[in-house]
Order: structure tokens, then sequence, then C-alpha cells
């Protein structure tokens, strides 16, 4: 089985410039999610999909980032304009839908630096 | 705000030594929690999890679960090198399965 997989893996920006992640997560996988993860902390979650509606973007800084799940498949999250602080690790996980499988699966990642 | 806490560390054992790790949580409406092990520049991957009160077994790992005392663990058993790493706790805090994660303790295991 294919696991959730992520691109561009590695980017280098400038202030105020944007940029956008892809994640297509594994096949079948309801619930989708993407966590920011900045060096030395836990991932915080951004927002979560289920399906192709909006579960929870309550952490997800409106005014500058922006996520979709057209389809309820592929996603993008967007920053636009980037600053210095969301250098980060942009984790993208997904889970089933079925009840009592609880396993959630993070794909590698894409590492932004900010500068 | 609901969270869940871990002391950051670094948490240093011999090899060979029980490693204990510790987690609090606040939201006492929290169903399941994880364990997530994650390497330097990797994703973290899932250890084990538990929901129930008590203690959990997989092989060298075990987990406990105090509700009562929003309080999870995670002992390792024959600590290996191999098991350094930053271990994250997260907890399922409502039925939309969200998952909110500690900032994770660094655990050194010395030859």
């Amino acid at each position: 089985e294919a696991g959730v997989a992520q691109s561009p893996r590695y980017k280098i920006i400038e202030k105020r410039q944007s940029v956008a992640f892809w994640c297509n997560p594994i096949s079948g996988h309801a619930t989708l999610y993407w966590y920011q993860q900045i060096l030395g902390q836990g991932p915080k979650l951004l927002i979560q999909f289920q399906n192709n509606g909006v579960v929870d973007d309550s952490q997800l800084p409106k005014d500058r980032f922006s996520a979709e799940r057209l389809k309820g498949v592929d996603s993008t999250l967007k920053i636009q304009p980037a600053k210095l602080e969301d250098s980060a690790v942009y984790l993208c996980a997904s889970r089933p839908l079925r009840q009592g499988l609880n396993t959630i699966y993070f794909g590698e990642g894409s590492w932004l630096t900010v500068v | 705000q609901k969270e869940v806490e871990q002391n950051s560390g670094p948490l240093s054992v011999p090899e060979g030594a029980i490693a204990s790790l510790n987690c609090t949580y606040s939201d006492r409406g929290s169903q399941s929690f994880f364990w997530y092990r994650q390497y330097s520049g990797k994703s973290p991957e899932l250890i084990m999890f538990i929901y129930s009160n008590g203690d959990k077994e997989d092989g060298r790992f075990t987990a406990q679960l105090n509700k009562a005392s929003q309080y999870v663990s995670l002992l390792i058993r024959d600590s290996q090198p191999s098991d350094s790493a930053t271990y994250l706790c997260a907890g399922q805090v409502d039925s939309s399965y969200k998952l909110i994660f500690g900032s994770g303790t660094r655990l050194l295991v010395r030859p």
C-alpha cells in the first residue's frame, strides 16, 4: 500500500513570497490533516478535512494560509505571503473513516525555510 | 485550550535500562492516546495507542493510562541506542479524531 505522498520535500523562499504544498493521502482515506511542526516542537494541527469538507481549521492563520481538498482526495496548502516564522515542516496525514481504527499515517513532510 | 504536556528532556538512560516517558493532558473528555516516535529529520511513526485505563503491552513497549489522574506514560524496556529519538504523546480529544500533540520528549540511550 502506497503511503501519504507530499511535494515538494524542500522549499526555500524569501519572506513575502508564496508557496504551495501538495498532499496525496493513502487511497480510500477520508480524513486528511495538515500539521505544522516548528523545530523542537510537536506538530500543531492547522486543518482537518473529512472528504472535501473542513472539520477543524481553528488554528489555521487564515490571513495568509489557505487549504483545499477538491474531490475529497488530494489537498493543497498555500501560504501567501510567507513570514520568517512560517519556517517549519508541513506534515500531511490521513486516516480511514472506519470506526475503531485509530491510526493516522504521516507523509515525509515538506520542509519550508523562509529567509 | 486543550493541551498535552510533556517534559522536553533530554532523558538519558544507559543501554538495557527502562526508559519512562510521561505525558499529562488537560481535557477529561479525551478518549484515546497515542505514542509516536520521531527520528531527527523524519516524520512521526506510530508506536502504539491506548484508550482503556491500565496497561497495554507491545513487545518492549508498555503504555499506561490513568484517566482519573489524566496521565499517560510509555515504558521502553531493554532500551537500545536505536531507541534514541523524540517521543510524541498525542491525545484524541473528541469523536472528530482530531489529534493534539505534546511537544515531545527527547530520549538518549547511551551505549
